[in-house]
């Protein structure tokens, strides 16, 4: 089992630029979300989905768009880079249920200029 | 709303010292869990543990222990015998069992470690 899989690694982007950000997992799980973590800030909920179909925002959703046609993947896209989506951006993934580790992928580090 | 505080942002001992890290949470839920993660240098985040409201059994994990207090809030993270390698950020998350965790964990800022040698 690759486990939760995301691409690009580094990212550097101009403001107003567009740009996706892939998340895959392999474990066939329900579950599926986006935090970013911004220095002294912890991990904050971007949007999450708990099915194909399915996706809501979290605590931080402005600026970001997600879709999910498949179990497997969650892509996340920013419409229209600012220098404040400057962050490190992790995928994760789990079964359904409150109870369930999350699964991390290695995390995106964007930078927007 | 739920909310983890953790107050240490960084610790800094010198190796074979224990070392404990504070984490206090908010919640109204009556059922949720309690998790701690560890991000070394390289970035990715590991899981460490994961602990249910209605079970206050501490744990011990080799040189790891966590203690569940309900009354205080708290579940606080022990390392024993510190070593370099435990050199790391640590975070403490909180997911409410209401909507079935839909709304993912709620983190902690961290506490940073620095293990001396």
């Amino acid at each position: 089992n690759a486990g939760v899989t995301q691409t690009p690694k580094f990212q550097v982007l101009k403001t107003g630029q567009s740009m996706t950000l892939q998340c895959a997992q392999d474990m066939n799980h329900e579950y599926m979300s986006w935090y970013r973590q911004d220095p002294g800030m912890g991990l904050r909920l971007i949007h999450y989905s708990v099915g194909a179909g399915i996706t809501d925002q979290g605590e931080v959703p402005n600026g970001y768009n997600v879709s999910r046609s498949t179990t497997e993947d969650f892509p996340l896209r920013l419409l229209s880079a600012a220098p404040s989506q400057t962050s490190v951006y992790f995928c994760a993934s789990r079964e359904t249920g409150a109870n369930y580790e999350q699964y991390f992928g290695p995390g995106t580090r964007l930078t927007v200029t | 709303a739920q909310k983890v505080t953790q107050a240490q942002t960084e610790i800094s001992v010198v190796e074979k010292e224990d070392v404990t890290l504070d984490c206090v949470y908010e919640t109204r839920d009556t059922t949720y869990y309690l998790f701690w993660y560890k991000q070394p240098p390289s970035g990715e985040l590991v899981f460490l543990i994961r602990r249910n409201s209605f079970d206050e059994q501490n744990e011990i994990s080799g040189r790891y222990s966590w203690n569940f207090q309900k009354s205080t809030s708290s579940f606080n993270f022990t390392i024993t015998a510190s070593q370099v390698v435990d050199s790391a950020v640590y975070f403490c998350a909180l997911s409410e069992i209401s909507g079935g965790g839909a709304d993912g964990l709620t983190f902690g800022k961290g506490t940073h470690l620095i293990i001396q040698p």
